[in-house]
């Protein structure tokens, strides 16, 4: 069964530093999102991708993040200068555009644990 | 904006038994839809099932099955012959219909333990 994939699973890097999150969506689908949970919270919704631009992003999604689908596979998310607080799990997940009037389900990934100090 | 409450933090079943977690939405939409995920101590989500609005028929997967009551807006899940590999972090999601593929909204979760 296809799924979403994610890498690295745990990066602990440095406040200040720059952190790239990696995603391979399945491989029909044509949406993209990215959410995080800090830990013992509610998952939020942090941006959403398709045919290469931002659909929408949330009051989270500031200057410092940014989306990229540099090829046909992967779909990334850029922490510029990462904070303590972006310290979460971050998920991927995708969607396929069925064409249909109905919002087709999107499937997770299996999330990269973030940990700034 | 829509919310979605989650108000019971945890809840106990015992093995085989039947348990209902409940879960209710505001929203001004009349087209959306709703889920149910499920995120084990791995933390990665798994989608339960989903049910769509205009549909008056609860959905149902296997042991997993809906109430949905449009005109309360409320969405609960009743996990029949509970198994061990339930015990999970159950979160309750919106979707609105106004936009193909539009965000979700989560809950906050509730944790369900199953006692052997």
């Amino acid at each position: 069964e296809p799924e979403v994939t994610q890498t690295p699973s745990h990066q602990v890097t440095q406040m200040g530093q720059e952190v790239i999150l990696r995603c391979v969506p399945i491989s029909n689908h044509l949406y993209f999102y990215w959410y995080r949970q800090i830990l013992g919270q509610k998952v939020e919704f942090l941006v959403s991708f398709y045919n290469n631009e931002i659909s929408e992003k949330s009051e989270i999604f500031d200057d410092q993040f940014s989306v990229e689908r540099p090829d046909g596979s992967n779909f990334t998310l850029k922490i510029r200068s990462t904070k303590l607080e972006d310290s979460a799990m971050y998920f991927c997940a995708s969607s396929e555009n069925s064409g249909g009037a109905e919002a087709d389900t999107q499937y997770f990934g299996p999330g990269t644990r973030l940990t700034v100090l | 904006a829509q919310t979605v409450t989650q108000s019971q933090p945890e809840m106990s079943v015992q093995e085989a038994e039947t348990v209902t977690l409940s879960c209710t939405y505001d929203t001004s939409e009349s087209d959306y839809y709703l889920f149910w995920y499920k995120q084990p101590p791995s933390r990665q989500m798994i989608l339960v099932i989903r049910q769509e609005a205009y549909k008056q028929q609860n959905a149902t997967e296997n042991r997993f099955s809906v109430n949905f009551q449009k005109a309360a807006k409320s969405f609960s899940l009743k996990i029949s012959d509970s198994q061990l590999g339930d015990a999970a972090m159950y979160f309750c999601a919106y979707q609105g219909g106004t936009g193909a593929n539009s965000k979700l909204t989560f809950g906050k979760g509730i944790t369900l333990s199953v006692r052997p």
